[in-house]
């Protein structure tokens, strides 16, 4: 079974400062991936970035980008030059390929983050 | 178009109602999802469809019945539902393809009220 931990319930951060969110999994799959989501408070689930297992180099999308140190089981979300519309519940996730065809995305728990002037 | 559609965005229904949550892609995804969300929790996956067709049932109860007319509409049918049954209900449609980064585009979601 897949479990994600994430460990800060609630984040602040000051505009324009960088700020990580912390996220560690556990899986026995050689091969996965690993997913970050935004959920504004009108609660879409906005997909961020995307690390693969077997990806060399970590994700990068703009502001967002991933620390991902496999052998410690950790995908941490760095935000850099955070921004008021930052503020939400950021939510780490791990793909299970489903043999029936789609795949599950079993999500931590979340970090609530509130961006300051 | 990379947008999931979900009708209504609000819902209160009594619990001898029966309502349908509807969700509409146009990506082109075959594989179509009903996550359930508590307030303040992770979403928690409740069914799978895939090219159509039911794949994974969460063991949800049976007072929540899912359809999937064709390839870009997926519903949710509700009847006799409980008070706790009240969440926001998310729709998500994927591609199947396995190898590739397949993120889940996620809809608005349906804030479900059950009085």
């Amino acid at each position: 079974a897949q479990k994600i931990t994430q460990t800060q319930p609630g984040m602040f951060v000051q505009e324009k400062e960088a700020v990580t969110l912390d996220c560690t999994y556990d899986t026995s799959d050689q091969s996965y991936g690993l997913f970050w989501y935004k959920q504004p408070s009108s609660g879409e689930m906005i997909f961020l970035i995307y690390q693969g297992s077997y990806d060399e180099q970590n994700a990068t999308e703009g502001r967002y980008s991933l620390n991902f140190q496999k052998a410690r089981k950790s995908a941490n979300l760095v935000i850099s030059a955070s921004q008021l519309g930052d503020s939400a519940m950021y939510f780490c996730a791990m793909r299970e390929w489903l043999t029936g065809g789609g795949n599950k995305l079993t999500f931590g728990t979340g970090t609530q983050l509130k961006v300051e002037l | 178009d990379t947008e999931v559609t979900q009708t209504p965005k609000h819902l209160v229904m009594g619990m001898t109602n029966k309502k349908s949550l509807k969700c509409e892609q146009h990506m082109g995804h075959r594989a179509m999802y009903w996550y359930k969300q508590k307030a303040k929790k992770p979403p928690e996956l409740m069914f799978v469809y895939s090219y159509e067709k039911l794949s994974i049932n969460e063991s949800v109860p049976s007072r929540f019945s899912p359809e999937c007319p064709n390839s870009s509409l997926l519903n949710l049918h509700l009847h006799a539902l409980q008070p706790e049954d009240s969440a926001l209900y998310l729709c998500a449609s994927s591609t199947n393809e396995g190898g590739v980064n397949t993120e889940a585009f996620f809809g608005q979601g349906t804030r479900l009220t059950v009085v």
